[in-house]
């Protein structure tokens, strides 16, 4: 069974640097990848995906991920954060476009 | 933007009540989703719908139905709701392509 695993529940980082959030999936095959964010009281929102090609895939709001095969990851970065980053962000996989499965979340904390 | 609304937002019910959450979307998407996020917790799949009188239950087993009579709506119901059943629920759509799914904003259910 598909699993996706983000090993880190709480980040936080200050205003103006960079930032990173890890995600690592399992399953045989490449599946679709998928960075979700999630502000407080909303729903989900895509940041970015990656169904093949190129393993640099950019999203909105200036972020981006690469894919490695290799390491089973799809690390979502941003070269500098914003207060307004503060949120929390899934990973989420597919195997056929059917159903999604998620990471337990990231929840990324701010400080100015 | 996504057309994908639910309601209500917010709603606080006693033990024992029947509730239905709605969910509606705007877009023409055959598949819908229902997930249920508890906090701190990854999203679970609980029921999914790739059409009209098309249901079928999730990964997460959930004492809630569904039904999908018209593409656009797709209610979830509890008939009898119990404290355990506070969560939050999201719902989500996509089209029959391989692209992202559109979330609501989510209904945040406590049962008292």
């Amino acid at each position: 069974a598909q699993s996706v695993t983000q090993p880190d529940i709480h980040i936080t980082v200050s205003e103006g640097a960079s930032l990173e959030l890890r995600c690592n999936y399992s399953y045989g095959a490449t599946p679709y990848l998928f960075w979700y964010v999630q502000s407080p009281g909303q729903g989900l929102q895509l940041l970015l995906k990656y169904f093949s090609g190129d393993t640099l895939v950019q999203g909105i709001k200036g972020f981006e991920a690469e894919f490695k095969r290799s390491q089973s990851s799809f690390n979502l970065r941003k070269p500098s954060v914003h207060w307004s980053d503060a949120a929390e962000y899934f990973c989420a996989v597919t195997r056929n476009g059917n159903k999604l499965v998620f990471g337990a979340g990231t929840i990324l904390r701010v400080k100015s | 933007e996504a057309d994908i609304y639910q309601t209500p937002r917010y709603l606080v019910i006693g033990t024992g009540k029947k509730i239905t959450l709605e969910c509606s979307q705007t877009m023409g998407h055959d598949k819908m989703y229902w997930y249920q996020q508890d906090p701190g917790m990854e999203l679970h799949l609980i029921h999914y719908s790739y059409g009209v009188n098309s249901t079928e239950k999730g990964d997460l087993s959930s004492e809630s139905t569904v039904s999908r009579i018209r593409t656009e709506h797709f209610p979830l119901t509890l008939e009898s709701a119990r404290p355990s059943h506070t969560s939050q629920y999201l719902c989500a759509s996509k089209d029959r392509r391989n692209t992202e799914a559109f979330f609501g904003q989510g209904t945040r259910l406590t049962v008292v």
